[in-house]
């Protein structure tokens, strides 16, 4: 059902550096913004990035965004314990006229 | 700050009607680009978007679900309520309400969410 397309899974050892790349159309990221959130097991989805490559007050600049033609990425450096999560990416969707969300990618820190 | 909650049964029968309240503060939806939005994630699954209301009563929904949805806002109240109805086992889901920032088209903060089976 999801129309944006995540890998399912990324791993890397603390301190090392993973990307999460989100595939969508030139109906979503090819025309909107891309948001990234982080749900950490049990718990709520969180805003990571915004506006592609904008991260909230509090959010720490080691998680940054980038946006490509119809295709974004969201990074991850000095990867910790506590990263380990659920990252998904989200656009709104002009031909759906909705929302649509990513696949969902976990993070695993070895 | 802005916090939002979830309210609404925990166990629904199949066919009947689940409504949902989300109430929140922080924020008002009388204010300009100010939005609710409605996001369900199923056991083990991804997440699902489900509705939208703007400030000025703008309604948004799922394609696939529009025909068993309905949003609306009391903006006296700080609250927005969800309507599915004919509700099926697979709707069983956590179900979570958010801010939605209409200038930044993102969801910047969000309810615990509340957990919803469908079972007789």
């Amino acid at each position: 059902q999801s129309v944006l397309t995540q890998p399912p899974s990324v791993s890397a050892a603390p301190g090392q550096k993973v990307t999460i790349s989100c595939s969508g159309s030139s109906s979503n990221i090819g025309y909107y913004y891309v948001s990234w959130y982080q749900q950490l097991p049990g718990t709520a989805p969180k805003l990571l990035i915004y506006e592609n490559d904008k991260r909230p007050s509090g959010i720490p600049d080691r998680f940054s965004g980038s946006k490509s033609g119809t295709s974004a990425t969201l990074g991850i450096t000095g990867l910790q314990t506590g990263d380990e999560a659920d990252y998904y990416c989200g656009s709104w969707d002009r031909s759906l006229n909705a929302e649509v969300f990513g696949t969902g990618t976990r993070v695993t820190v070895l | 700050q802005i916090t939002l909650k979830e309210s609404g049964p925990t166990l629904v029968k199949p066919t009947q009607t689940l409504t949902l309240t989300c109430t929140f503060s922080g924020f008002s939806l009388s204010t300009n680009a100010m939005g609710v939005g409605w996001i369900r994630q199923p056991p083990g699954k991804a997440l699902e978007w489900l509705a939208l209301i703007y400030w000025d009563d703008d309604k948004r929904y799922s394609p696939s679900l529009k025909s068993r949805l309905s949003i609306v806002k009391d903006t006296s109240r700080n609250q927005v309520v969800l309507r599915m109805t004919n509700i099926d086992p697979v709707d069983t889901a956590t179900y979570y309400c958010a801010h939605r920032d209409g200038d930044r088209l993102t969801y910047d903060s969000w309810g615990q969410g509340t957990p919803v089976t469908v079972s007789s």
